[in-house]
């Protein structure tokens, strides 16, 4: 089965950049989109087909690609962006759709 | 505003049957996709099942293929999720999510918890 492949954790100093990343073999083929949950909420959409960014989503967020790793970037981190972060693509056949593990963010 | 709200979430014992239901708003419910996204305590999201905008098209992880069925009701804008032969690994926070372009979830409710134990 296909797998994306996540850092399980990444920790920065607040006003600093957050870099987390997703790794798959196909992803040069395949869009992927980003997901912030805090605990106890539902996912929010933040990063879509890539590098977009859905409205009202704040600009220090931020994707880019580069062969077979999809990069999220968080510019400035503040307190609030603590969070759980998921990469997830769509892949044709029966599996339809793959998460990353999840990289915990945390605000130092 | 687009509103995703899921019910039907509780406790079952193995082996037993639940149906989840998610009543949505603020958008063409036919025009999309509709899916199942659940988060099992302490763990990841992971993809369960998702249904084509008229109902004609089903979609299901492997661990749940064959237990579970998806369907839609687009005159009462609802997507369901029936489950049978529950385990104990399908205990989770079970979401709806609103899909975009086949590819992707623009919109999520507050999930609805399922514990399967006895």
């Amino acid at each position: 089965s296909y797998e994306l492949t996540q850092p399980p954790s990444v920790s920065v100093s607040p006003g600093q950049t957050a870099r987390i990343t997703c790794s798959g073999d196909a992803l040069p083929k395949q869009y992927v989109y980003w997901y912030q949950q805090k605990p106890g909420q539902a996912p929010v959409l933040i990063v879509y087909k890539d590098i977009e960014r859905p409205s009202g989503i704040p600009e220090r967020f931020s994707g880019s690609t580069s062969g077979t790793t999809v990069t999220l970037t968080v510019s400035g981190v503040q307190a609030e962006d603590e969070a759980d972060y998921y990469c997830q693509t769509a892949v044709t056949g029966d599996t339809y759709v793959v998460f990353g593990g999840g990289t915990k963010l945390t605000v130092l | 505003e687009v509103q995703l709200l899921e019910s039907g979430g509780g406790l079952v014992q193995p082996g037993g049957s639940l149906r989840l239901s998610c009543a949505a708003s603020g958008f063409t419910f036919n025009n999309n996709a509709m899916s199942w996204v659940r988060q099992a305590p302490g763990k990841g999201l992971e993809w369960v099942s998702a249904i084509s905008g008229s109902g004609g098209v089903t979609y299901f992880s492997d661990s749940v293929k064959g237990r579970f069925t998806i369907s839609r009701d687009n005159s009462r804008n609802t997507v369901y999720l029936q489950m049978k032969s529950l385990r104990a690994d399908d205990t989770a926070v079970y979401y709806c999510a609103k899909v975009v372009s086949v590819d992707y979830f623009d919109h999520w409710g507050q999930g609805t918890l399922v514990t399967v134990s006895s």
